[in-house]
Parts: structure tokens; C-alpha cells; sequence
């Protein structure tokens, strides 16, 4: 296991289209997390797993975003009809703890 | 609401100089810790500062935090090419709020 991998790295769809990203995070690691990211910011909190439990969504994540992480380990974070204002890096990260955080390399959704 | 702010937000820097980063925060929060991004890559863990007064350097960078203060500082020594990045502060543990970033450019 050699870090967090998420899949696609990039993903251009149109308005209106429902997408679905995936991270599967260090298999030891039971703290799942996802960020989005514009250009010339930072990463924005949007929700965290323990284990296979959501236990905190930010406002940002709208009724037309959803995570799941069914069985503890992958997780998936499904937006339903995009927006162009849905456009960024998606950024998965897991931890152990709270220190250690390690990011995959996200996601860039482009909504046209 | 948990506010981080860097500055400052551009930094051009030639090779050879110091320079200090700051990451100040608006709430109490123990631990702050420190990003780089390179561009269009994700972010590498640099420094996890646990407690006041805490130090840490790692070749060229030395980061600080005083908790009193709600301050952190990424010190930089003889600037190298390589250090060109953005680079983040971010608090709170559970949620990891970010700063904007300081966008560093090392020229020769």
C-alpha cells in the first residue's frame, strides 16, 4: 500500500450530469476525509469517516453532494447535477490519528 | 468561526535569502501543522507543531508555533530553487482549516 489513491484524476462533464470520484485511503488508516480545493486557495473541509461512520459534513457539502464509505475502507463522493460553480480539485486524505494526514493526489472535476 | 491567515500571500524571494512565512489563527487550537503543494500535485505534510513553544526544522525550513500569540511561522534559510511551492498552515485536527497560501517563487 503505497499512499491514497483516488480515481479519476480528471473528470470533464456537463452541467447537469451526476459524477462520482472514489478514494481508497492507507489500508490501516480509519479516518477518511474529503477537501475541495479552487485554484489560489486552500483546501476547503467538506466531510470525514471514522471508520465506515460520517461523522462530519461542512456546510459547503450541499444536498447535491453525498459521501459514502460503506465498509470502512473506500469511499465514494457522488455531486448530482453539477454546477460550473462545482469545479475544482476533490482531495481525499486519511489518518490514523489526528497528526498524520496523508493526501492523495484529488481529483480535478471540470464541469462545461 | 475558525479563521487562518497567512501572509504573506506572494513571496518572490532570491536564492540565498531568509524570509519568514506567518499563520495566524483566530481561536485556540494546539496543533498546527504545515503544507507544501508543488503545482497541479497534492499536498506533502512538512511539520505537525503539538504543543507551545514547539519547534521543528526539517533542511532549510524551521516552523514554530506560539499558542499564546495564535501564531506560526515558517522560517525559510538560504533559499534554494527546489523551495519554490505554495505552501499551507492548517488547524484544528478533526477539520483541518487551511490558510489561502503563500505562494513562494525562489529565483536565482
Amino acid at each position: 500500500d503505497t499512499g491514497v489513491s483516488q480515481d479519476p484524476r480528471h473528470k470533464i462533464t456537463k452541467r447537469g450530469q451526476n459524477v462520482t470520484f472514489r478514494c481508497d485511503p492507507i489500508s490501516e488508516h480509519n479516518r477518511l476525509y474529503w477537501y475541495r480545493q479552487t485554484l489560489g486557495q486552500g483546501p476547503e473541509f467538506l466531510t470525514y469517516f471514522q471508520n465506515e461512520a460520517q461523522l462530519e459534513k461542512s456546510r459547503l457539502l450541499s444536498d447535491r453532494f453525498s459521501a459514502e464509505r460503506p465498509k470502512g475502507s473506500f469511499s465514494t463522493l457522488e455531486i448530482q447535477r453539477t454546477e460550473q460553480g462545482d469545479s475544482a480539485m476533490y482531495l481525499c486524505a486519511s489518518s490514523l490519528d489526528y497528526y498524520g494526514y496523508t493526501f492523495g493526489s484529488g481529483t480535478r472535476l471540470t464541469v462545461v | 468561526e475558525l479563521k487562518v491567515e497567512q501572509n504573506p500571500l506572494f513571496l518572490s524571494m532570491q536564492e540565498g535569502k531568509n524570509y519568514t512565512i506567518y499563520c495566524n489563527y483566530s481561536t485556540t487550537s494546539d496543533r498546527l501543522y504545515w503544507y507544501r503543494q508543488d503545482p497541479g500535485k497534492s499536498l506533502e505534510s512538512l511539520f505537525v507543531l503539538l504543543s507551545n513553544g514547539a519547534v521543528k526544522q526539517e533542511g532549510r525550513l524551521m516552523a514554530s508555533l506560539d499558542t499564546k500569540a495564535r501564531l506560526s511561522t515558517l522560517h525559510i534559510t538560504a533559499a534554494v530553487h527546489d523551495l519554490s511551492a505554495t505552501y499551507f498552515c492548517a488547524v484544528d485536527p478533526k477539520r483541518k482549516r487551511f490558510g489561502a497560501g503563500t505562494r513562494l517563487t525562489v529565483k536565482p
